[in-house]
């Protein structure tokens, strides 16, 4: 497959604990961007990392991209019941992006 | 208020008739895109379009039609030849491709 892969498809952690979810992709890219999704709901856009890039900031998320090894990761700290969605990486396939199947993560209270 | 918009939330489709999702973004954005959603799975391009009165074919075009006529507007029209179009559709923008995307609430079609 040519899609951006997600690792693991699912991960059920406690509160307070990190989350790591990891992208697997098999073409060279532009950049990469990771979504979350709400049960029943639209995308919400979290981070684009560029090919350039390693490492990208947003609060409590970090994104880490290496193309050598053509993956990329997404840890969010000291998580939240709120955190509780799946999470999506978007990889940059010529003038579009393909989307992966998904990480579904759950924070139990 | 800024953002991308989906009408109906809930579309129910009976057998062999068309039906038509909305999708309208006041974001000043040139690229709109329609994606199809199936339980637990990613998305997948059905069309997209770079500008006004041009539009793409994406992974899964047949049975799907789209037209942009106007910059905030990029309806999807489900057609009778689509033979499986229980979904979850979402619809999103961006100033250009391969830009951020921003996502609409989505529309679920079910057959009756």
């Amino acid at each position: 497959s040519q899609q951006g892969e997600e690792d693991p498809q699912a991960l059920s952690i406690q509160e307070g604990e990190n989350a790591t979810m990891n992208c697997s992709y098999k073409t060279s890219i532009n950049n990469l961007q990771w979504y979350r999704q709400n049960s029943g709901r639209g995308l919400v856009h979290l981070i684009l990392i560029r090919s350039n890039e390693r490492e990208k900031h947003s609060g409590r998320l970090r994104v880490t991209l290496d193309t050598s090894k053509k993956s990329s990761s997404l840890l969010i700290t000291a998580s939240r019941a709120a955190d509780t969605a799946s999470y999506f990486c978007a990889r940059g396939r010529g003038q579009n992006f393909v989307f992966g199947p998904g990480t579904r993560l759950s924070v139990l209270p | 208020d800024g953002g991308i918009t989906q009408s109906p939330k809930y579309l129910f489709r009976k057998e062999g008739q068309n039906v038509t999702l909305s999708c309208e973004q006041n974001l000043n954005h040139d690229a709109m895109y329609w994606y199809r959603q199936d339980p637990g799975q990613g998305l997948r391009l059905i069309y997209y379009s770079q500008i006004v009165n041009d539009f793409q074919k994406g992974d899964i075009a047949e049975g799907y039609s789209v037209s942009r006529e106007k910059k905030e507007s990029f309806p999807l029209t489900v057609t009778s030849a689509q033979k499986n179009p229980t979904a979850f559709y979402l619809c999103a923008s961006s100033f250009g491709l391969r830009e951020t995307q921003y996502f609409g609430p989505g529309t679920r079609l079910l057959v009756l």
